[in-house]
């Protein structure tokens, strides 16, 4: 079982659309939790930490539950531009380093 | 303000021989980690490094080595090159160590452009 799962899509969607993704984790001891987003042939460009309580920034949504080991990024509204690979990215504490592990990404495609 | 830097850009390498890939984090930042993407997949890590030492360590083979140097610029060496370490190359900074839970927003690491090695 891979560290870090997300389903691949792509997720087609119509502009103005909400879509959600899931990313479940299997350290139960991991300790941080962020979403990127990744355009063609880019860079990873953080989009949002994700914190215990949920956290919202304009159009989107993260949250993260502990006791099932996942957590989602929801997006509302759609927009053209929204079309990327979107990853997740887990830490957890190794031998007293930090290891972060990504996901292999979701990719959102937005069509008017 | 000048974000991550990496050099070169692009690389053709055979296979046997060795690369140096170098990365210059941002002005500030201390810690400096490596990853390596192949296509379709997401990025995975190689290293981490903070204050010149190396504080975190992948599943990858020892050909891969890395040291980060007093101006916290970074360099990642892989020697004896194989077909399968064509990828992206992306080198990360961040002012602390990426993932520690003291201060989530001073480990939140920032991507350069990456360095595109192919090994024919």
């Amino acid at each position: 079982r891979k560290e870090v799962e997300q389903d691949p899509g792509p997720f087609n969607v119509p502009e103005g659309a909400t879509v959600a993704f899931n990313c479940t984790y299997s350290n139960s001891a991991s300790q941080s939790f962020f979403w990127y987003r990744q355009d063609c042939r880019k860079e990873p460009k953080l989009l949002m930490s994700v914190y215990s309580s949920g956290n919202e920034d304009g159009r989107f949504t993260a949250q993260l539950n502990r006791a099932s080991q996942y957590i989602s990024l929801l997006i509302r509204d759609s927009k053209l531009s929204d079309s990327a690979t979107y990853l997740c990215v887990v830490t957890h504490m190794e031998g007293g380093s930090y290891i972060p592990t990504f996901g292999r990404g979701t990719s959102l495609i937005v069509h008017p | 303000d000048a974000g991550v830097t990496q050099s070169p850009t692009h690389l053709i390498k055979t296979r046997g021989q060795h690369v140096t890939l170098r990365c210059s984090p941002i002005s500030g930042h201390k810690s400096v980690s490596w990853y390596q993407q192949v296509l379709g997949q997401g990025p995975q890590f190689i290293f981490q490094y903070y204050e010149k030492e190396e504080r975190g360590r992948g599943n990858f083979p020892d050909r891969f080595s890395a040291r980060q140097f007093p101006n916290y610029s970074s360099e990642l060496n892989v020697n004896a090159l194989l077909l399968g370490d064509s990828a992206l190359y992306l080198c990360a900074s961040s002012f602390g160590l990426a993932g520690g839970r003291t201060s989530v927003a001073k480990n939140i690491q920032y991507f350069g452009a990456g360095t595109r090695l192919s090994v024919l």
